[in-house]
């Protein structure tokens, strides 16, 4: 059975700081991994995606995550954070092949201050 | 601009009365989920339709059905709500089941159970 950890529930930050948001996972199976954000009161939206090929993956809006298969590990980073980056933050794996089943991680609340 | 809705954002119910939660979608996916996600805990599937074959997660509990009478809609049914059915119901649609797609959600109805 795949599951998906994430193990700070919450991440204080000033703006502009850098932030990471842990997020590992462990599968016995080739995964997809993602990170999904949940602005308040909106449904979740898709940050960003590994699938295969560079480990490392970037999101339109200055995020990135890198996969490490030794470490079972798809951690988010951004080396300056705004305000508007509040929000909370979940990483999620689905096998990879012929299902769209998603296995969330329970979440990390980013907040940003000014 | 192509997205998933979900009616009502917000349901009251009372214990033990049927209630209804409806989605649509304008994105002509062939798949559709319906996921419960209580307070600080991971978006959980209960089940998804591919197409017209429904697929049914296997802790889903049988107090929960669902229907989709076309591609565009899909309705989750709770046949007896208890306390503990509180939560947010979260919508998603994928074009295929791959695996590899993107999920696109829709902004949750939060449930309450008096």
């Amino acid at each position: 059975a795949q599951s998906v950890t994430q193990l700070d529930s919450q991440v204080p930050v000033f703006e502009e700081a850098p932030v990471e948001l842990r997020c590992n996972y462990s599968s016995s199976v080739s995964v997809y991994l993602f990170w999904y954000v949940q602005y308040p009161n909106q449904g979740l939206q898709l940050l960003l995606k590994y699938l295969s090929g560079s480990t490392l993956v970037e999101s339109i809006n200055g995020f990135e995550a890198e996969f490490n298969k030794s470490q079972t590990s798809f951690h988010l980073r951004k080396p300056s954070v705004h305000i508007s980056d509040t929000a909370e933050y979940f990483c999620a794996v689905s096998q990879s092949y012929n299902t769209d089943k998603l296995i969330f991680g329970t979440g990390t609340r980013l907040q940003v201050f000014p | 601009d192509a997205m998933v809705i979900q009616n009502p954002r917000y349901q009251v119910t009372q214990f033990g009365k049927p209630v209804t939660l409806s989605c649509s979608q304008t994105l002509n996916h062939n798949v559709m989920y319906w996921y419960q996600q209580k307070s600080s805990q991971a978006p959980k599937l209960l089940f998804h339709y591919y197409d017209k074959d429904f697929n049914n997660e296997a802790d889903t509990p049988d107090n929960f059905q669902s229907r989709r009478p076309n591609t565009s809609f899909c309705f989750l049914d709770i046949r007896s709500p208890g306390l503990g059915d509180a939560a947010m119901y979260l919508c998603a649609t994928s074009r295929e089941r791959t695996g590899s797609g993107e999920q696109y959600f829709g902004p949750g109805t939060r449930l309450t159970v008096t």
